[in-house]
């Protein structure tokens, strides 16, 4: 079965530089969410969109932001890149509104030098 | 106040017993999902099973169970026959507002490495 995928699966920037991560969702999920982990530490929700419309926020800094295109994939761009921007950046999806299991990429790795 | 407790942070279980990993919960909301996830070392995010708040019977998944106590808000993962591939960190998150709101973010908790011994 079709998963999440995510590309790049790593990615290494200096500080102060631009990132963009992308995420393919499970073919048919309409719902696309993006979390941060960093290193030993638990998953922490960035943003989701529905049906390509943001649906929640989390603690995202202003120097990202999110999309999710026609085609239901979505983007992480992030800017102005800090050392504490090293984790690794989870992708998931989901199906409708019951019972949403959110289904989760292989993440990308960042490391900001 | 803590929406997810993970007590544990280390377990160990020898090859083909059953362990058992604690999870509390917290929340006023009066519908809501409670999912357990694992995360090998080489870092992907598995999930591995679901209960909602109104499932009458506690969910199961092969060799894993959801120990769903409602009035405790305890909702432990039950592993049976462990393998030595069950070695990971295990998540327990949580998602609130079911009730057509639009909160659909999953809350974490802080993980319990789970090592099999053989």
């Amino acid at each position: 079965a079709a998963g999440v995928i995510q590309s790049p699966r790593h990615l290494i920037k200096e500080k102060r530089e631009t990132a963009t991560l992308k995420c393919y969702p499970i073919p048919r999920h309409d719902t696309v969410y993006w979390y941060q982990q960093g290193p030993g530490q638990d998953p922490q929700f960035l943003i989701s969109f529905y049906e390509k419309m943001q649906s929640d926020k989390g603690s995202i800094p202003d120097r990202f932001s999110a999309q999710q295109f026609s085609d239901y994939h979505s983007e992480l761009n992030m800017s102005s890149l800090e050392l504490g921007d090293s984790a690794l950046y989870f992708c998931a999806s989901s199906m409708g509104l019951l019972k949403n299991i959110q289904y989760f990429g292989a993440g990308t790795r960042l490391s900001v030098l | 106040a803590q929406k997810i407790t993970q007590t544990q942070p280390g377990m160990f279980v020898q090859e083909k017993e059953a362990v058992t990993l604690d999870c509390t919960y917290d929340t006023s909301d009066p519908s809501y999902g409670l999912f357990w996830y694992k995360q090998p070392s080489s870092g992907e995010m598995i999930f591995l099973i679901y209960q909602g708040s109104y499932d009458q019977q506690n969910a199961t998944e092969g060799r894993y169970s959801l120990n769903f106590q409602k009035a405790r808000k305890s909702a432990n993962l039950v592993i049976s026959a462990s393998q030595l591939g069950d070695s990971a960190m295990y998540f327990c998150a949580m998602r609130e507002g079911l009730s057509g709101g639009s909160n659909y973010k999953l809350t974490f908790g802080k993980g319990t490495l789970l090592t099999v011994n053989p």
